[in-house]
């Protein structure tokens, strides 16, 4: 089956740095993306969609200038947490929905930790 | 109101039972319907998609989906201590697969 890589796994950071997530689809060719965040005890959030070669579509009230979205090929899309805050630390996962059957595939996630 | 509620449980059951789980959802156009499992820090499987009214069976899952009533629920049967995780359902409401998500259920299994 379809398999989205994405890592790292889990991330402990201090306040205030950046935090880049990877989002890779290993054996089919992604033609969007989608971004969810996901607290404790809490659903899935979506937070923002991004389409390969153009600007991500945020949700409302998620900051763009936060959370960097680069979709840069049909394979990878990255996200950026700018300039974390402990309120930030949250599990963070994506999915990929192929180009053939447009099924969504999710990655593993992401448990991002601000001190 | 919220798109897609869940009963957030747990919901506690036997080994060798069956387990219901429920959702409803908001938006009346909604087309595509999904349950996920989730366990602890992990991410979301999918489970069953449903797309037409009635039921559908894969091993020991059932969804059913009630378009008109925007209810759809997933049934366990045998439950195994195995499935003890968070369910999620998942609705596509404007098919371009920006699914809602409930809150999930927590499903324990007994053994």
């Amino acid at each position: 089956g379809a398999v989205v890589s994405q890592h790292p796994s889990r991330v402990i950071c201090k306040s205030g740095t950046s935090v880049k997530i990877e989002c890779r689809s290993l054996d089919f060719q992604a033609t969007t993306m989608f971004w969810y965040r996901q607290f404790p005890k809490q659903s899935l959030m979506l937070m923002a969609t991004s389409n390969e070669g153009s600007k991500a579509t945020y949700e409302q009230g998620v900051e763009k200038d936060k959370f960097l979205i680069n979709h840069a090929s049909l394979t990878l899309s990255t996200l950026t947490v700018t300039s974390a805050h402990p309120e930030d630390s949250s599990f963070y996962i994506c999915s990929a929905r192929g180009t053939v059957n447009e099924k969504l595939f999710f990655g593993s996630g992401t448990q991002l930790s601000v001190l | 109101q919220k798109e897609v509620e869940q009963n957030s449980g747990p919901l506690s059951v036997p080994e060798g039972a069956i387990a219901s789980l429920n959702c409803t959802y908001s938006d009346r156009g909604s087309q595509s319907f999904f349950w996920y499992r989730q366990y602890s820090g992990k991410s979301p499987e999918l489970i069953m998609s449903i797309y037409s009214n009635g039921d559908k069976e894969d091993g020991r899952f059932t969804a059913q989906l009630n378009k008109a009533s925007q209810y759809v629920s997933l049934l366990i049967r045998d439950s195994q201590p195995s499935d003890s995780a968070t369910y999620l359902c998942a609705v596509n409401p404007s098919n371009d697969y920006k699914l809602s998500f409930g809150a999930g259920t927590t499903v324990t299994v007994r053994a």
